[in-house]
């Protein structure tokens, strides 16, 4: 079974701090997926990652960055967090089969749900 | 503006009865058609995929079908249980990138 892992299922951070948000998949998958999601909205990409030291910016990737410097992980940064940032974070993996999100299918983590105060 | 839309988005059922919810796409060109089930609390899980060709996919007491014509799905949900309550998920990929749908939001009650 393809298991991925989120450091924390919760979070509370204060405006201004920086925060990691941990990804850890265990399939050997080459893409890895950071997705926010909030009430009424479908899920939205941050960043994506095909490749270690690879990534992509996706759709809402200002106030972001990330970091994959091992295969199996990969890093989800808030340089400086602020309230509109609230939300619930997923990380997803899959195969490298296909570039970017569209080939095959994603497997997706429990979720972080950071509140930044 | 490639774009999925859910209905309802939300909906109450007994246990035991059936339900459909419908998902429309404009997303073009289109490739793969999926449906997720999300539990409060948890990432999405994949129930189905379907492509182009296909009509109809099943897991379970799931049924998912698609018209690629009128870019229309549905998932059609039998004999619902108390652990059918999540969120369902459709997404839409164009080949490199997905669109979600917001989701519909299932209760199955007693």
């Amino acid at each position: 079974d393809v298991k991925v892992t989120q450091s924390s299922r919760y979070l509370v951070k204060r405006t201004g701090e920086k925060v990691f948000l941990e990804c850890v998949q265990d399939m050997d998958h080459e893409n890895m997926f950071w997705y926010r999601q909030d009430p009424g909205l479908g899920l939205r990409l941050i960043y994506f990652s095909y490749d270690v030291k690879m990534k992509e910016k996706g759709d809402i990737p200002e106030g972001y960055s990330v970091s994959r410097e091992k295969k199996e992980r990969f890093s989800l940064i808030l340089e400086s967090a602020s309230t509109n940032q609230t939300s619930m974070y997923l990380c997803a993996s899959s195969s490298h089969l296909a570039q970017g999100q569209g080939g095959y299918e994603q497997y997706f983590g429990p979720g972080t749900r950071l509140t930044v105060t | 503006k490639n774009q999925v839309e859910q209905s309802p988005q939300s909906l109450i059922i007994l246990e035991g009865k059936n339900c459909t919810l419908q998902c429309n796409y404009t997303v073009s060109p289109f490739s793969n058609l999926r449906w997720y089930k999300q539990d409060t609390g948890r990432g999405p899980v994949s129930l189905t995929i379907m492509t182009f060709s296909e009509n109809t996919k099943s897991n379970g007491r799931y049924t998912a079908t698609l018209d690629a014509d009128t870019k229309q799905s549905s998932l059609h949900i039998t004999a619902s249980q108390l652990s059918d309550s999540a969120s369902y998920i459709c997404v839409v990929s164009d080949g490199n990138k997905l669109v979600f749908g917001a989701g519909t939001i299932l209760r199955v009650k007693s």
